[in-house]
This record gives structure tokens, sequence and C-alpha cells, in this order.
């Protein structure tokens, strides 16, 4: 079955820095990966999405990497913020089958 | 905001008790679902409605009992619950809904769900 793994549960950066946080998947036919960041409190907040039939995609200070070779998912925050601490999920779709989640990553930003 | 809304925020409640969770969109969307996020555990979809009608169940135990009475709400109905069931519940939204590519969810900030 599916399966999305994140390679570290926690992740702590220095402001400023960028920040790398990975995920694997392992289903192959899987179309559609989008990115989750979720705050204390909050719920899952939409930060990006990428289709399998790109390797890249830029946002506001994120860029979302998709290797379909490796079956590896990134996610790289540029110029880290203290407002960029919360859990990262990956999460991918097949079709028209539902979202699956992976299980997140902490980031702490140290100021 | 996402336009999710969920109340209450949190909710302490005895197995015996019988408790409702609300949501509510405001963003048009034609499917809604439930989650379950425990700690260190990946989100588990409950349950989904794609324009009123319940599509999916994913063998979730009877003690928990949705109701989509429009495209705009959700419930769901909590009894003789256990205290593994305490966890965060979050509802969500999405355009489509079932049968639907490429489509991202729209999350509200959930009910933290303590049962003694």
């Amino acid at each position: 079955g599916e399966s999305v793994g994140l390679h570290l549960p926690t992740l702590s950066v220095q402001e400023g820095d960028n920040s790398i946080i990975n995920c694997a998947y392992s289903n192959s036919a899987s179309d559609y990966f989008i990115w989750y960041k979720q705050e204390s409190g909050k719920g899952p907040q939409f930060i990006i999405d990428i289709r399998s039939n790109m390797d890249k995609r830029q946002g506001q200070r994120v860029t979302v990497l998709l290797n379909k070779t490796v079956k590896h998912l990134s996610l790289q925050i540029a110029a880290t913020q203290p407002g960029d601490s919360a859990v990262y999920f990956c999460a991918e779709k097949t079709g028209a089958n539902n979202l699956f989640f992976g299980t997140g990553t902490r980031l702490t930003v140290i100021p | 905001e996402t336009g999710v809304t969920q109340t209450p925020r949190h909710l302490v409640m005895g197995m015996t008790n019988k408790k409702s969770l609300k949501c509510e969109q405001h963003l048009g969307h034609n499917a809604m679902y439930w989650y379950k996020q425990s700690a260190k555990k990946p989100l588990e979809l409950m349950f989904v409605y794609s324009l009123e009608e319940r599509v999916e169940n994913n063998s979730v135990p009877s003690r928990f009992s949705p109701e989509c009475p429009n495209s705009s709400h959700l419930f769901l109905h909590l009894h003789t619950l256990q205290p593994e069931d305490s966890a965060l519940y979050l509802c969500a939204s999405s355009r489509s809904g079932q049968g639907a590519a490429n489509e991202k969810l729209f999350f509200g900030s959930g009910t933290q769900l303590s049962v003694l």
C-alpha cells in the first residue's frame, strides 16, 4: 500500500538560514503532492502543491522539489523566520483517491 | 482564516456522555471531511461527504456518527467514547470532493477532545 514518511521527525535551524524538509513516498502512481504547515493550536494550512508532471515549483520563500525517480519530495524554506516554526506535513494523492498524509516534521527556528 | 470553522475548540467528556462537534465552511465547497489527528500518527481520514452524501467511511467505530445536513455544515456526533478516542478532530473541505484530482483540502482549527 501507500506510505508517506519523513526522513527526520525534528529539524532545528538558525533564523535566516534555509530549511529543507524531506518526504519519501512509495506509490509511484501518485500524481499530486501537497505540503501543509501546522502551527500549535491550528489546523494544517496549505503551503504549496506540485503535480507529477513538474519537478520544481516555487512560491513565496518556499520551493518544492519532486524527484520521481527516487520518489522523494522536499520543501525548501528560504531565510527561515521564527514564524516558520511548525509541523510540516507532506501528502500525496493518486488520481481520484483521497490525500494520504505523512507523520510530519517539527521545524524549530532558533533566534 | 481558512474559511472552515470548528466548534467547540476544546471538549472534555466522560465515556457515557453524548456530544457533537460542529464544522461550517464558508468557501462554497462541495465536499467535507472529518480527520482524526493523534500524536505521532498521520492524519486519519474518518468520513467524506460529497454533495451531502457520504462517500467514504474508513471503518470508523459506530460510536462516531457523522451528519451532513447541507454542503456547508458537518457534524460529528459522539457517544460512549473511549479514552483512546482522545485526539484532535479536524474538519476539512474541498471544492469538488470525491473523484477530483489535484484538489487541496482546507482545514479548520480542530476540536481537541479529551475522553475521561
